[in-house]
């Protein structure tokens, strides 16, 4: 079993909409869970992390459930710069992060 | 901003060669990382380092080896490549943060092995 799963998509929306992304962990003594983003054959960069109570940046909305070991990530009018690969991104411990294979999003005009 | 510089962006090399991937990071950060990522695998841990001269093994180390004789300096070395480790290679970089700890990554190796 895979210790980070996500739906690998393609989610196809159009510009303007809203779209969620979710993540489940494997592991419940994982302590902090970030999201990433991939644009093609670049390097993943910091999206944001993810804390209990959830938190916000922008247009984008982040959730975590501890007890069902639960991520999700909320873009809402979406832009056509949003479309990338997102990476669900759990951390163990100091040196134990572990990655989603991905969730591509393709935004259309 | 964190910097975390690759030396190379694509690399070509043949079977049985001897192939150094170079990472620097310039924000004094302890822990360093060498990924691979792969389509349908995610990111893969090939080895880590916390300190100079220390190094872990990740959950794919094997053709690999790794050496850390500066802070800010980490390198992967596959003693022998192989068809099967054409890949992206990605270097990050964290400083400890007591269970926040953030990777910082580079922009990434693409080596292929003919």
């Amino acid at each position: 079993r895979k210790e980070v799963e996500q739906d690998p998509g393609p989610f196809n929306v159009p510009e303007g909409a809203t779209v969620a992304f979710n993540c489940t962990y494997s592991n419940s003594a994982s302590q902090s869970f970030f999201w990433y983003r991939q644009d093609c054959r670049k390097e993943p960069k910091l999206l944001m992390s993810v804390y209990s109570s959830g938190n916000e940046d922008g247009r984008f909305t982040a959730q975590l459930n501890r007890a069902s070991q639960y991520i999700s990530l909320l873009i809402r009018d979406s832009k056509l710069s949003d479309s990338a690969t997102y990476l669900c991104v759990v951390n163990i411990n100091f040196n134990k992060f572990y990655f989603g294979s991905g969730t591509k999003l393709n935004v259309k005009p | 901003d964190v910097k975390v510089t690759q030396s190379s962006r694509y690399l070509v090399k043949r079977t049985g060669e001897k192939v150094f991937l170079e990472c620097v990071q310039d924000m004094d950060h302890e822990n360093m990382f060498w990924y691979r990522q792969d389509p349908g695998l995610g990111l893969r841990l090939i080895y880590f380092s916390y300190d100079v001269k220390m190094k872990e093994k990740g959950d794919i180390p094997e053709g690999y080896s790794v050496s850390r004789e500066k802070k800010e300096r980490f390198s992967l070395i596959l003693e022998s490549a192989s068809t099967n480790q054409t890949s992206m290679y990605l270097c990050a970089s964290s400083f400890p943060a007591g269970g926040d700890e953030k990777l910082f990554f580079g922009s990434g190796t693409q080596l292929s092995v003919l």
